[in-house]
């Protein structure tokens, strides 16, 4: 069935450092990819989101590309700050599954200055 | 829109009480779904409606739980009888079909003593 698996964390970055989590995701059809942000207390918020294959995704400094070949849809920022720290989760939705989304098992981000 | 509301923000009972949650979707979304999310277990997807007719409860743990959805603006998750280990933070989202992306709630965070 349809999954996606991202990186492990925690993630501790400095300030001002460049963000990479890996997401790859396993899917029949042609999916929706997406990136969602949960910050301490809050519920899950989309972050960006891409439909179709080489689409680029982004917010507030954040980018992932929909790439069909690798099967992925990495999580980057060239610049990182505190108030990114937060959980970042993967998800897909799919036609073929009946629009359900899967999600990750989310990656905890910890900005230090 | 206020988005999709979820009640109460926080429960605490006592073990073997009845826990009624509650969820009201974004106006027109006609797809909700019930996640719970633990340190341990990430964010788990319980049920999924669609049309207010549940489509996938495979997630759902045991018989202790059941979710109904009489309308397109209500939702409830019921656990009865609760236990210390249905602790967790309860989430509903909400979205359309086909799915653009998913709504969360501020979620409902339950304890059970």
């Amino acid at each position: 069935g349809d999954s996606v698996t991202q990186m492990e964390g925690p993630v501790t970055l400095s300030e001002e450092a460049f963000l990479t989590i890996n997401c790859t995701y396993t899917a029949t059809g042609y999916p929706s990819l997406f990136w969602y942000v949960q910050y301490p207390g809050e519920g899950l918020q989309l972050l960006l989101k891409a439909t179709k294959a080489d689409d680029k995704g982004s917010n507030k400094g954040f980018e992932a590309t929909y790439r069909k070949e690798t099967t992925s849809f990495h999580l980057e920022k060239g610049s990182v700050q505190v108030s990114d720290s937060a959980v970042y989760f993967c998800a897909l939705s799919s036609p073929n599954t009946g629009n359900q989304f899967y999600f990750g098992t989310g990656t905890s981000l910890t900005v230090i200055p | 829109d206020a988005g999709v509301i979820q009640s109460p923000r926080h429960e605490v009972t006592e073990m073997g009480q009845e826990v009624t949650l509650r969820c009201k979707p974004i106006s027109g979304h006609n797809s909700l779904f019930w996640y719970r999310q633990t340190m341990m277990r990430g964010l788990e997807l319980l049920i999924y409606f669609n049309n207010n007719v549940p489509i996938d409860d495979s997630g759902m743990p045991e018989d202790r739980f059941s979710a109904k959805m009489p309308n397109a603006s209500f939702s409830t998750l019921k656990i009865q009888p609760s236990e210390p280990r249905d602790s967790a933070v309860y989430f509903c989202a909400s979205s359309n079909d086909p799915a653009e992306e998913a709504f969360f709630g501020q979620g409902t965070r339950l304890t059970v003593v």
